[in-house]
This record gives structure tokens, sequence and C-alpha cells, in this order.
């Protein structure tokens, strides 16, 4: 059975950096066309995507948000790791990872999530 | 590209039909996903490929369209249909999501 969970702080402080961890199991991030999404949702608005990170290492990040994000993983362990830099109140937010299946095409979907961790930016 | 939903907020009874709407601003746009958001919860796929059901999505939803305009239409309301819908996009090196379609059950 296909899970993902996301780790991190609930609370950071503007100006710092913030890493999430997504656990996942069910799935390796060996084969071919699996990748891992991250995204978030503001309070009451909608979802945003941040960054994916492919089976073959490629990373593809939000244009708006680029200078500020770095997505890895470590297959040994089954984890996808996200990092944003200088956090700002408006970063405040829950952040979800997500399995994408056929990963690379157009037709991509992203078919499990995770439950999500809220994240407040202050101070 | 960007996607526009309508409407952005829907009141419906049991037993109803309904539809939502996504416009992508690229008319070449093919595939679209969809997805159902409870409160407090993460998103659930419901549709990819713009017409493939998910696995476990009851066939009262159906995804259709191509691009650039695309729909979800949902037949024979139930109340645990009442949830947010978001519409997704992604075109090489970047996923955009629409804005929402708030579906309430009356």
């Amino acid at each position: 059975q296909v899970a993902l969970r996301e780790s991190g702080p609930a609370l950071v402080k503007p100006t710092e950096t913030l890493t999430l961890t997504c656990t996942f199991s069910g799935f390796s991030l060996t084969t071919t066309g699996m990748c891992v999404n991250w995204i978030r949702q503001p309070p009451g608005k909608a979802l945003e995507w941040l960054a994916r990170i492919d089976w073959d290492d490629e990373k593809i990040y939000n244009s708006s948000l680029k200078t500020r994000l770095t997505i890895s993983k470590d297959t040994s362990k089954n984890e996808a790791v996200f990092v944003m830099t200088n956090m700002d109140p408006v970063d405040t937010a829950t952040y979800y990872c997500a399995r994408v299946r056929e990963g690379g095409g157009s037709g991509d979907y992203m078919d499990v999530w995770g439950t999500g961790i809220t994240v407040t930016v202050s101070s | 590209i960007q996607l526009t939903q309508s409407p952005s907020t829907l009141s419906a009874s049991v037993g109803d039909r309904v539809t939502i709407t996504c416009r992508a601003t690229d008319s070449r746009s093919t595939w679209l996903t969809w997805f159902q958001q409870k409160p407090g919860k993460a998103p659930k796929l419901l549709v990819y490929k713009a017409s493939v059901l998910a696995d476990g999505v009851p066939s009262r939803f159906r995804g259709g369209g191509s691009g650039p305009e695309f729909t979800l239409t949902i037949t024979s309301l139930q109340p645990d249909d009442s949830a947010t819908y978001y519409c997704q996009h992604y075109h090489p090196t970047e996923y955009t999501f629409g804005q929402g379609t708030k579906l309430e059950i009356k």
C-alpha cells in the first residue's frame, strides 16, 4: 500500500530555512516514471505546486520561487527532502508531498498524497 | 498556462447533476487532472488524463473535454460530494492548479 508522510517543524521564524521530509512507502523513487511533488496551500486558499524530483534525479521548480527552493532524495531511506529558504509569514501554509505517476510526460498525475504538515511562519 | 474554474461556488441538491468547467489559457493543453478536497484533508485524485477515473472513484464522476475547456460532471449528487474541487494541469516544467470550486449540497 502506497503512503506518504510529511515531517518537519510546525513553526519557523521569518528569514529562517524550512526543511521538510517526505517519507514514503509502497513504491521506489528509482522506478522509471516515479516522481514526488511538493505542493502547499495557504489557509483558505488554492493549491500551489512547489517542486518535483524524478526517479532519474531530474528536478523542476516553481519559477516564481525557484531561487528559494531545493529538492533532493535519499532512495535508501525512501525520502524526498524539500528546503525553502528565507521564510516569510506569507509562506504560512499546509505543505503536502504527493506521488507522481508517469512522471516526465504531460499526462502525469498525482495519485497519492500525504496528510500534510501545517507550517506557520512567525516570530 | 493558467487555469480558470467556473463557477467558484455551487449549491445543489441531493440527486442533482452538476458540471464544473476548467479553462486553460493554452488551447494546446491535452491532459487535465481533477481533485476533490474536503476541509482539513489532503486532495484526493478523481480523474486524470482528462477522462480516466481514478481507482475507487464512483462512476457518478465523469471528466471530459479537451483543450482549452475541460469539465467535471457529477451525477446523482450525494451529501458526501460536498467539497472543493480543483483542476490541475502539467505543462513541461510547471504544474498549475485552478482556483477551486466549492460545492455545497443543500
